[in-house]
C-alpha cells in the first residue's frame, strides 16, 4: 500500500530564511514523487516531480530512496511562497493513482 | 482549452437528496480521476478512468457513490442519499498517459459539497 506522511502541518519561516518541508512515504514498487502547491482560493498546482529533476520558484526536492524521503527545499524563503504543500505519491507503472499527504501550510513572515 | 472545469462549484443540498458534479478534463487527456478533500487533509482519492473505462473503484466511500465517463471525455460523480459526512471538496484531475509513461496532473478547482 502507499503512504505519504508530511510530519508537520505547520511551518512558519522568516523571510530570507531556509526552508524544508518534509516528506517520506512507504511504497512496495519504483515510486514516483511529487510535489504540489495550493495557494490561498487557487487550484492544486504541480511544483515539481522527482523524475523531471527540476527547480520551480527555486524549489527543489531530491528522492532518498534509503531514506524513503522526498523532502522540499527551498534557500531563501519568499513571502509569496506561503501556501498549502502536498508531497504526493505514485507508481512509475503508471498504475497507481496519485496519493497524497495531508499538507504542511508554509508562512512566511516578513 | 482552459483546463478541468468543474460544475457546479458550490452545491449545497438536504440530507437524503441525490447529488451529480460533473467534470470536462483536458480534452487530449485520456485519464481522470476523482479525490476528496475534506478539511485538514490531502486529496484522497476515489476513483479513475482510462478514456471511458473505470479502472479503479474499490475506494469509493460507500455504494452510495458512483462515476461514469461514458464516451471517455467529461464525467460525473454522484451521490446518492447524501449525508452529512458526505460534505467536503469533491476534486477532479486529469493527465495523460502514454504507454507506462504518465505526466502529471491538472486539477480543477472542484466542486464544494454542502449537505444540511
Amino acid at each position: 500500500a502507499q503512504r505519504v506522511t508530511q510530519p508537520e502541518k505547520l511551518l512558519s519561516v522568516f523571510k530570507g530564511a531556509p526552508v524544508e518541508l518534509k516528506c517520506n512515504y512507504s511504497y512496495s514498487g519504483s515510486p514516483e514523487l511529487f510535489w504540489y502547491v495550493q495557494y490561498s482560493r487557487q487550484r492544486l498546482q504541480l511544483l515539481l516531480r522527482h523524475i523531471s529533476r527540476e527547480s520551480i520558484k527555486g524549489f527543489t526536492a531530491d528522492l532518498n530512496k534509503g531514506e524513503t524521503s522526498f523532502h522540499l527545499k527551498k534557500p531563501f524563503a519568499q513571502e509569496e511562497d506561503s501556501a498549502m504543500y502536498y508531497c504526493a505519491l505514485s507508481g512509475l507503472e503508471g498504475n497507481t493513482p496519485l496519493v497524497f499527504g495531508k499538507g504542511t501550510r508554509l508562512s512566511v513572515i516578513a | 482549452d482552459t483546463g478541468v472545469s468543474q460544475d457546479p462549484r458550490h452545491k449545497i443540498t438536504k440530507r437524503g437528496q441525490n447529488v451529480t458534479f460533473r467534470c470536462d478534463p483536458i480534452s487530449e487527456h485520456n485519464r481522470l480521476y476523482w479525490y476528496r478533500q475534506t478539511l485538514g487533509q490531502g486529496p484522497e482519492f476515489l476513483t479513475y478512468f482510462q478514456n471511458e473505462a473505470q479502472l479503479e473503484k474499490s475506494r469509493l466511500l460507500s455504494d452510495r457513490f458512483s462515476a461514469e465517463r461514458p464516451k471517455g471525455s467529461f464525467s460525473t460523480l454522484e451521490i446518492q442519499r447524501t449525508e452529512q459526512g458526505d460534505s467536503a471538496m469533491y476534486l477532479c484531475a486529469s493527465t495523460r498517459m502514454t504507454g507506462i509513461t504518465i505526466y502529471g496532473y491538472t486539477f480543477g478547482s472542484g466542486t464544494r459539497l454542502t449537505v444540511v
